[in-house]
């Protein structure tokens, strides 16, 4: 049974320092994703990693996957307040069907602040 | 951009009494799913359903909880005797094709006393 761990639960930031979320999985996973909750809110997705070395950016967000070690990380360049929010990482485990059951990380939650 | 929809936003239900859950997926996905997330704790699968039938439950998804698709556009989620521990945020989500990101809903946070 695929277990995802997160560290660290709690992170915060000043504006414009870097900083990287670690995610780490227990057994082969298709897919790795990454999401986005601001409170009250729903889940959005900002990245899905499919392979081994792969990696994604988007803005100040940029994401890794490397599956021998079995993680992922969500690094953030340059931190602004907008970036305020609960950060989760999701894995699939093994294909098939069960692509659209994902199991969740903790979440990080990162506050951003002056 | 379609939005997955979710209604209520808020339920309040008394111990003991059934609630249904409602969810409009986006109009051309075919996947549909239900996560609940207990306050302060992970987001949890619950049940996947697609082509009419469930595809993959959980084990919290126990016979309490049924799930339905009882016309071309909502699906839901139905608990027919609520338990304290059933308080939690529910998410509805849907994929086309299954092996692409799921979009969320923004949730109904059952409230169970």
């Amino acid at each position: 049974e695929l277990k995802v761990e997160q560290n660290p639960l709690f992170l915060s930031m000043q504006e414009g320092k870097n900083y990287t979320i670690y995610c780490n999985y227990s057994t082969t996973s298709d897919r790795l994703y990454w999401y986005r909750q601001d409170p009250g809110k729903s889940l959005e997705s900002l990245f899905v990693l499919l392979s081994n070395g792969a990696v994604k950016q988007e803005g100040r967000l940029m994401a890794s996957l490397d599956t021998k070690a079995r993680l992922s990380t969500l690094h953030i360049t340059a931190a602004v307040h907008d970036l305020s929010a609960t950060y989760f990482c999701a894995g699939t485990g093994e294909g098939g069907t069960s692509y659209g059951k994902l199991t969740f990380g903790q979440g990080t939650i990162l506050t951003v602040h002056p | 951009e379609p939005e997955v929809t979710q209604t209520p936003s808020h339920q309040v239900t008394q111990m003991g009494q059934e609630v249904i859950l409602r969810c409009v997926p986006i109009s051309n996905h075919l996947y549909f799913y239900w996560y609940r997330q207990i306050l302060g704790q992970k987001v949890e699968f619950l049940v996947s359903f697609y082509n009419n039938e469930i595809s993959e439950k959980s084990e919290i998804f126990d016979d309490q909880f049924s799930v339905e698709r009882p016309d071309g556009s909502n699906f839901t989620l139905k608990i027919r005797s609520t338990k304290l521990e059933d308080s939690a945020m529910y998410f509805c989500a849907s994929s086309n094709p299954y092996n692409s990101p799921l979009h969320f809903g923004n949730g109904t946070r059952l409230t169970v006393t």
